[in-house]
């Protein structure tokens, strides 16, 4: 199995510029994530997702948006990108409230 | 927000030396983790608590959480160089998760 996957591993964006993170996990979870890492510090929910279809506001989602068409993709969208969206992104899933899985994480820089 | 403090911030040991990492709120939480992680690495879970009071040991770490549900601890004896990493406490309350801002422990050998 492949957990969570996570594409791409890097990615440099002008201001203003959109681009979608893209996250599979391929455990049949329900439950899925986006977090997002700022430098020395803890993870910040940005969406969640509790099925296909679902999707709800973590703390930070502002500049964000989510879909969850099947049960294993969990696509985040960034439109206009600013750099307060500088960050490391990770994507997680789990069967129920449970153990995450964390993919390997997303580095984007907003210049 | 559900502001969840760890402390302390950084610890730097020497190895075969004890230590406490302490994760503290002011919101009570429906059960509390603790992951570990690696640099340019996702966080890997070490334990979950869920009920007041719980102690759960792995090996050679001792996690307590709180009778109130609100703090939890990480206790490691005799650390390893191989503990080297951040460690994050994370509460859960209706279907989210709320992270700590981490401890980064060093240690030396």
């Amino acid at each position: 199995n492949a957990g969570v996957t996570q594409t791409p591993k890097f990615r440099i964006l002008k201001i203003g510029q959109s681009m979608t993170l893209q996250c599979t996990q391929d455990m049949n979870h329900n439950y899925m994530y986006w977090y997002r890492q700022d430098p020395g510090m803890g993870l910040k929910l940005i969406y969640y997702s509790v099925g296909a279809g679902i999707t709800d506001k973590g703390e930070v989602p502002n500049g964000y948006n989510v879909s969850r068409s099947t049960t294993e993709d969990f696509p985040l969208r960034l439109e206009l990108a600013a750099p307060s969206q500088t960050s490391v992104y990770f994507c997680a899933s789990s069967y129920y409230m449970d153990e995450q899985y964390f993919g390997p994480g997303t580095r984007l820089t907003v210049t | 927000t559900q502001l969840l403090e760890q402390s302390p911030q950084f610890l730097s040991i020497q190895e075969g030396e004890n230590l406490t990492v302490y994760c503290n709120s002011s919101s009570v939480f429906s059960s509390l983790q603790w992951y570990r992680q690696e640099p340019g690495e996702g966080p890997v879970l070490l334990v979950t608590v869920v009920t007041g009071g719980e102690v759960k040991k792995l090996k050679r770490l001792t996690f307590q959480f709180g009778d109130a549900r609100k703090d939890s601890s990480l206790h490691i004896t005799a650390a390893q160089t191989g503990d080297t990493g951040l460690y994050l406490c994370a509460g859960h309350n209706f279907n989210k998760f709320y992270f700590g801002s981490g401890t980064k422990l060093n240690v030396k050998p």
